[in-house]
């Protein structure tokens, strides 16, 4: 299994401009978590899906913040417009819903700068 | 609210030797589940072990143990003969129910110092 694949690794873009971040879960992982981890707040849940349905926002920032899960591969994370204060690591993990013990699979991170 | 707190923010041992760190969790559940994950400075996050709260008997993974004191609602993770790649970031996390979401506690850097 190739794992959780998150794009870019590594995104600099200056302030006012549009980030998108990108996530392939594991192949019948059905359960999505996209966090943001910074030296100040740690590693903070943004939101999370099951089967592709948006469960939890409430960890959400703002309303520049918007995440989407099209289908059962693929998410993204959207930043608009961006701000210095979102210079963070994004990870995005996947699961399996209902087996409480199924660990979290993160992805390798984006390492986001922001101008 | 679900919470989990880890009250050393860093600390070292001495390769070969044991270090125990710590970590309390806030439920009101009977039934959850606790983790402890590793981020060494790759930043990747790596599942080091997991734990059952239904379960009495305390998990443990080649060098890796925990103590699971589940009045207390304790969840300490022991690493024996530290080596150096056990150098890291160690998040203790919780999941309420199986159909809940993941909580992480602020994380304690660890140092195994040769």
């Amino acid at each position: 299994d190739a794992g959780v694949i998150q794009s870019p690794r590594h995104e600099v873009t200056e302030m006012g401009q549009e980030v998108t971040l990108r996530c392939k879960p594991i192949s019948g992982h059905d359960y999505l978590f996209w966090y943001r981890q910074t030296m100040m707040r740690g590693l903070e849940l943004l939101i999370y899906f099951n089967n592709n349905v948006p469960i939890d926002d409430s960890g959400m920032p703002e309303d520049r913040f918007s995440a989407k899960m099209p289908n059962a591969s693929f998410s993204t994370l959207k930043i608009q417009p961006s701000e210095p204060r979102d210079s963070a690591v994004y990870f995005c993990a996947s699961s399996l819903w209902g087996f409480g013990s199924s660990p979290l699979h993160f992805g390798n991170g984006t390492r986001l700068t922001v101008t | 609210a679900q919470t989990v707190t880890q009250s050393q923010p860093e600390m070292s041992v001495q390769e070969a030797e044991t270090v125990t760190l710590s970590c309390t969790y806030d439920t009101s559940e009977n039934n959850y589940y606790l983790f402890w994950y590793k981020q060494p400075p790759s930043r990747q996050m790596i599942l080091v072990i997991r734990q059952e709260a239904y379960k009495q008997q305390n998990a443990t993974e080649n060098r890796f143990s925990v103590n699971f004191q589940k009045a207390a609602k304790s969840f300490s993770l022991k690493i024996s003969d530290s080596q150096l790649g056990d150098t890291a970031m160690y998040f203790c996390a919780s999941r309420k129910t199986s159909y809940d979401k993941v909580i992480f506690g602020p994380g304690t850097s660890l140092s195994v110092i040769p």
